[in-house]
C-alpha cells in the first residue's frame, strides 16, 4: 500500500541553524500539508499546498518557514533561522483530490533545536 | 473553547468493553476525520465521515456526526489492549484547505 514517507526520522539542530525536513507524498495525490506536534499536544495545521502553490497557511507559518516542491516526488518544509520553540514533531501529509478524500500521514520528524 | 475539542481528555477502560471519545467543533466542515496516535508516532487514518452522513462504521469503530450540534463521537467496541492510544477528531473547515485537529482523548484499555 502506498504511504508518504518522511526523512530525517529525528533532526537535531542548533538555534539558529537552517533545517530542511523531507517528505514524499502518495504519488497520485494532489494536495500536500505540513503539520506540527509540539510534546503532548495537539497537531497544527501550518500549510497546505496545491497545484504548485501554497493554498492556505496558518498564523504559526511565517516568514521562517517555507515549502517547495522541487521536483516531481519530493515536499520540503525549511525553517530558515530554527528557534527553540520549533522543537516538535513535523508531519507531511497528502490526499489524493476531493476535499472529502483521506489525508494520509506521514511518520514524522522530530526536530529538536538545542 | 476551540475548534476540535474532545472529551474526555483521557479514559482508561477494561479489555472487552466499549469506550466514547467525543468531539465538539465550531466551524462548518466538509467532513470529520479520526486518527489514532501511538505515543511518539505517526497518525493513523481510521474513519472519515462527510458533512451529509450521520453515522458510519468500520468494523469495531462507529462513528457519528451531528452537524447542527456541531460534535462527533467515536464508539469503538470490544477494546483490546492495542487499543491503548491517543485519538483525535480532525475536521476539514468548509472553504478553507485548513484541517482542525481536535485536543484528543488519551485511551488506555487495560488487560
Amino acid at each position: 500500500e502506498p504511504e508518504v514517507t518522511q526523512t530525517p526520522s529525528h533532526q537535531v539542530t542548533q538555534m539558529g541553524q537552517e533545517v530542511i525536513l523531507r517528505c514524499v507524498p502518495i504519488s497520485n495525490h494532489l494536495y500536500f500539508y505540513w503539520y506540527r506536534q509540539i510534546l503532548g499536544q495537539k497537531v497544527e495545521f501550518l500549510v497546505s499546498f496545491y497545484n504548485n502553490e501554497i493554498s492556505e497557511k496558518s498564523e504559526i507559518f511565517d516568514d521562517q518557514f517555507s515549502v517547495e516542491r522541487p521536483d516531481g516526488s519530493n515536499f520540503t518544509l525549511k525553517i530558515r533561522s530554527t528557534k527553540l520553540e520549533d522543537s516538535a514533531m513535523y508531519f507531511c501529509a497528502s490526499r489524493p483530490r476531493l476535499v472529502t478524500d483521506t489525508q494520509y500521514f506521514g511518520p514524522g520528524t522530530r526536530l529538536t533545536v538545542l | 473553547s476551540q475548534q476540535g475539542e474532545e472529551d474526555p481528555q483521557a479514559l482508561s477502560i477494561q479489555e472487552g468493553e466499549n469506550a466514547t471519545m467525543n468531539c465538539s467543533y465550531k466551524t462548518s466542515i466538509n467532513n470529520l476525520q479520526w486518527y489514532r496516535q501511538n505515543s511518539g508516532r505517526g497518525l493513523v487514518h481510521l474513519i472519515l465521515i462527510r458533512s451529509n452522513e450521520r453515522e458510519k462504521h468500520s468494523g469495531r469503530l462507529r462513528v457519528t456526526l451531528d452537524t447542527s450540534k456541531k460534535s462527533s463521537s467515536l464508539l469503538i467496541t470490544a477494546s483490546r489492549a492495542a487499543d491503548t492510544a491517543s485519538y483525535f477528531c480532525a475536521t476539514a473547515v468548509s472553504g478553507t484547505y485548513k484541517y482542525i485537529f481536535g485536543t484528543g482523548t488519551r485511551l488506555k484499555v487495560l488487560a
